[in-house]
């Protein structure tokens, strides 16, 4: 039972165009959604996150976007760069309630490519 | 800055073996995750530590135990290893916090155990 799903498997985009990587839900307890890079033989780094309790969230070039209704979050890229190729993963966790904090919940990835 | 450091990066093991993970949490995080990413598969929750109790479980096998020790540090021990255990296995390190930056989880660069 995938409870986060990244429908693409791949994106591929211009240098300086907009990336937007897509992301849905099932679980209605998430409450916090996380998005990671990846490249190959390294760990998932962190890139943005939002709190359920917000619709946006905005940090340089990478933007969240939260619609709880429809159970959907994208990322944004804007402009994007060759470096930002790599495997993109959205994450979703539940308040886990007292000093716990949840533990992540990943979608499959989408690879993006980023051509100059 | 100091990250998740976990060792060793490669590990080479016969099927019926064990093997011991480590992990060494960013300073000041209490919080210790362990992932396993399968070939082609997103990363999946094992298990997790807050103040050296164990705070949730997931799918890990009977075979799996870890443990988090008095310095934070976290040590994941696999016996009787199978070929399906083959993966990569992540750890990751979250400080106590609230508010907006609630379960930032911060990742190593992985373990890549193969068993042979």
């Amino acid at each position: 039972d995938q409870q986060v799903k990244q429908n693409s498997p791949s994106l591929s985009v211009q240098e300086g165009r907009i990336s937007i990587l897509n992301c849905d839900y099932t679980n209605s307890m998430f409450d916090y959604f996380l998005w990671y890079k990846k490249y190959p033989a390294e760990g998932p780094t962190f890139l943005i996150s939002i709190s359920s309790i917000k619709d946006k969230n905005e940090d340089g070039r990478f933007t969240v976007f939260l619609n709880k209704s429809a159970k959907h979050l994208s990322l944004h890229i804007v402009p994007s760069q060759p470096g930002d190729s790599a495997v993109y993963f959205c994450a979703a966790s539940a308040d886990a309630g007292g000093t716990s904090y949840g533990k992540l919940t990943f979608g499959q990835g989408t690879i993006l490519t980023v051509h100059p | 800055a100091a990250g998740v450091i976990q060792s060793p990066r490669h590990l080479i093991k016969e099927k019926r073996e064990t093997a011991t993970l480590k992990c060494y949490p960013i300073p000041r995080h209490d919080t210790v995750y362990w992932y396993q990413q399968g070939p082609g598969q997103d990363p999946q929750f094992l298990i997790s530590f807050y103040e050296k109790m164990q705070s949730d479980k997931g799918s890990i096998p009977d075979r799996f135990s870890a443990q988090q020790f008095s310095d934070y540090h976290s040590e994941l021990n696999m016996s009787s290893l199978e070929l399906g255990d083959s993966a990569l296995y992540f750890c990751a390190s979250s400080p106590l916090t609230s508010g907006g930056a609630k379960n930032i989880q911060y990742f190593g660069a992985g373990t890549r155990l193969s068993v042979l």
